[in-house]
């Protein structure tokens, strides 16, 4: 069965403008969370999504949007993009009824 | 809020030798979930092995082997045979489902390095 999958890989953007990083789950996984991974740190929880509702946010600012679809797919949107914004995006997905999550690889974004 | 602390940036072993990477939690629930996660360089976060709080036994996963002292909030790890693949960060990671919301709380991450 394939993973998680995420896409772009990576991508640069400049201050002020908006992107959007798309995620698909594990088949058979409807819940996915999305992680904010800054250099050296350790992943930080932005939102979790399961039916196309969302179950959890974390403390980031309203800039920062996901939506799930009807194919449990996800899409994280981020506007007005700051220099802090550059990390790794992580997407996980889950059975709703299981606590381990599975990540992807992730998707670099670079904001100069 | 639950905090996970790793006190260990960075730790070396000898290909073949045994590494113990530590970590603490902090948290009022009685009932919740304890991950380690191995990132290599090339990103992809992988599960490395779970334990339950409710569960006494530690888990063991093949190499890998924890600590879990649930009084003392303590979750460590335990590498046997360490492997060049075992080069890696290593993410403590602790969860609790809670209105309908499953989030991983992650320590900073210790670096392992093994050498030949």
């Amino acid at each position: 069965d394939a993973g998680v999958t995420q896409s772009p890989t990576h991508l640069i953007k400049t201050r002020g403008q908006h992107v959007t990083l798309r995620c698909s789950p594990i088949s058979g996984h409807k819940s996915v969370s999305w992680y904010q991974q800054v250099l050296g740190q350790g992943p930080q929880f932005i939102f979790q999504y399961y039916e196309k509702e969302e179950r959890g946010r974390g403390n980031f600012p309203d800039r920062f949007s996901a939506r799930q679809f009807p194919n449990y797919s996800s899409e994280l949107n981020v506007n007005a993009l700051l220099l802090g914004d550059s990390a790794l995006y992580l997407c996980a997905s889950s059975r709703f009824d299981s606590y381990e999550q599975y990540f992807g690889p992730g998707t670099r974004l670079t904001v100069t | 809020a639950q905090t996970v602390t790793q006190s260990q940036p960075e730790m070396s072993v000898q290909e073949a030798e045994t590494v113990t990477l530590s970590c603490t939690y902090d948290t009022s629930e009685s009932n919740y979930y304890l991950f380690w996660y191995k990132q290599p360089p090339s990103r992809q976060m992988i599960l490395v092995i779970r334990q339950e709080a409710y569960k006494q036994q530690n888990a063991t996963e093949n190499r890998f082997s924890v600590n879990f002292q649930k009084a003392a909030k303590s979750f460590s790890l335990k590498i046997s045979d360490s492997q060049l693949g075992d080069t890696a960060m290593y993410f403590c990671a602790f969860m609790k489902q809670q209105g309908g919301s499953e989030k991983l709380v992650f320590g900073k991450g210790t670096k392992l390095t093994v050498n030949p």
